[in-house]
């Protein structure tokens, strides 16, 4: 049963303090979501990556936030400075995406809940 | 920017009666709509989806409706049972556009 793996599943810290969050995606997954679940927002796209490459890290702040694919099974989230209002849960997916029959379902991971004190 | 929303944030039905959760989105080039469900501690699941040349797909007791010409769609749960209680996120996207976006969720609660 093939699944999508985060770590860590809760994260605490301090203002100021780095935070990395870690996705492994289904084996053979092209694509890579990362999400951002807040109480008003739903599930915000932050940034995906397709083979690896960023394709759109729009929904990300530049400024405090990057993304990463070591390699094909991990992808890295990383905010430093973390704030209070980083607090969320985050989210990966994986998708295996243009191959063959068109199929746009993502396959999520159970998240990473982050509380930034 | 909200191309997609769920303007309940919350439903409340009765076991065995139907649950009809709803979803309007803003951007006409979306073609492809998908309905996740999610239970607490647990990250989103894929229960159905529509392409925008249908106007219905059913899967057993989850039928999806797709209103092109109103930008809607809606989830049909007949008959509504408690297991089914959780959030459902509506979603779209574009073809050859990886981009879905999410609605804000509904949390669906059946009570027995």
């Amino acid at each position: 049963d093939a699944r999508v793996t985060q770590t860590p599943r809760h994260k605490v810290t301090e203002m100021g303090q780095e935070v990395t969050m870690r996705c492994q995606p289904i084996l053979g997954h092209n694509t890579v979501f990362w999400y951002r679940q807040t109480m008003m927002q739903g599930l915000e796209l932050l940034a995906y990556f397709r083979n690896r490459a960023p394709l759109d890290d729009s929904g990300m702040p530049k400024d405090r936030f990057s993304a990463e694919m070591p390699d094909a099974t991990l992808a890295t989230l990383k905010i430093q400075p973390s704030e209070p209002r980083d607090s969320a849960v985050y989210f990966c997916a994986s998708a295996a995406l243009g191959r063959g029959p068109r199929t746009d379902t993502q396959y999520f991971g159970p998240g990473t809940r982050l509380t930034v004190l | 920017d909200q191309q997609v929303k769920q303007n309940s944030p919350s439903l409340s039905v009765q076991e065995g009666r139907i649950s009809i959760l709803n979803c309007d989105y803003t951007n006409s080039m979306f073609d492809y709509f998908l309905w996740y469900k999610k239970y607490p501690a647990e990250g989103p699941t894929f229960l159905i989806s529509i392409s925008s040349i249908k106007d219905k797909n059913e899967d057993g007791r989850f039928t999806v409706f797709l209103n092109k010409s109103a930008k809607h769609l809606s989830l049909h749960i007949v008959p509504s049972q408690p297991g089914d209680s959780a959030v459902y996120f509506c979603a779209a996207t574009q073809y050859n556009n990886n981009d879905m976006r999410f609605g804000a969720g509904t949390r669906l609660t059946v009570k027995p």
